[in-house]
């Protein structure tokens, strides 16, 4: 079975650092793309980043592009989110997702609060 | 960049058909999936590529695709319905990931 345990959130101050991480268990990790997508405070899902099972590609939404950066080691089944640059505007739950075929989120993460304090 | 419009809210009384929209330009081109959310869970696939169901899932939930508008429809429904939903689609003009607005259900 599926499971995907992210960690690293909590408070951090604005215009710092912090690096999320997604623990991976129940399939073959590194042979699959994954995503990391947000949720802030009364708002829908956002889309953040992915990247190819072999870490060799990725992209960004616009809203993070340039001060996220998405990778992944496969040696470790562990997926990571460095977040530069915070804002307020960053608060939100963090979600990874396993992706199937070229689009489908087939399975999520319980997220992570990530809250940014100015 | 590719925007999903669904409504904010759509009520239903138990038993009854819910229907939810999502409008996007001739997202009958693309591959739609849905998502349901309960508060502090994990979200969960419901729908995938506009109207199959992933194992475990109940035949109450079907979608649909054509044009500019996609539905997901959740007939019988039940007080365990109530969530957020979310359809979503690739954009591979802009290679991003788009997910909708988001819709509440609400089980009178």
């Amino acid at each position: 079975q599926v499971h995907l345990v992210e960690s690293g959130g909590g408070v951090v101050q604005a215009g710092k650092s912090r690096r999320l991480s997604c623990a991976a268990s129940g399939f073959f990790f590194s042979s699959y793309a994954m995503h990391w997508v947000r949720q802030a405070p009364g708002k829908g899902l956002e889309w953040l980043a992915v990247i190819s099972d072999d870490g060799s590609k990725n992209s960004y939404s616009d809203s993070v592009k340039g001060r996220f950066t998405i990778s992944r080691d496969n040696s470790k089944d562990t997926l990571y989110l460095q977040m530069n640059s915070l804002t307020s505007d960053d608060t939100a739950v963090y979600f990874c997702s396993k992706v199937d075929g070229e689009s489908i989120f087939d399975s999520w993460g319980q997220g992570t609060l990530v809250t940014v304090s100015s | 960049s590719y925007v999903l419009t669904q409504p904010p809210s759509v009520s239903v009384a138990p038993g009854q058909t819910a229907r939810i929209t999502c409008g996007g330009n001739n997202i009958g081109s693309k591959s739609v999936h849905w998502y349901q959310h309960k508060a502090g869970q994990a979200p969960v696939l419901v729908v995938y590529d506009d109207s199959d169901r992933p194992s475990g899932i109940p035949e109450r939930f079907s979608g649909s695709n054509s044009g500019n508008t996609a539905t997901l429809t959740i007939t019988r429904v039940e007080a365990g319905d109530e969530a957020d939903y979310y359809c979503q689609v690739y954009d591979s003009t802009s290679d991003h990931f788009v997910f909708g607005t988001g819709t509440t259900v609400t089980v009178l």
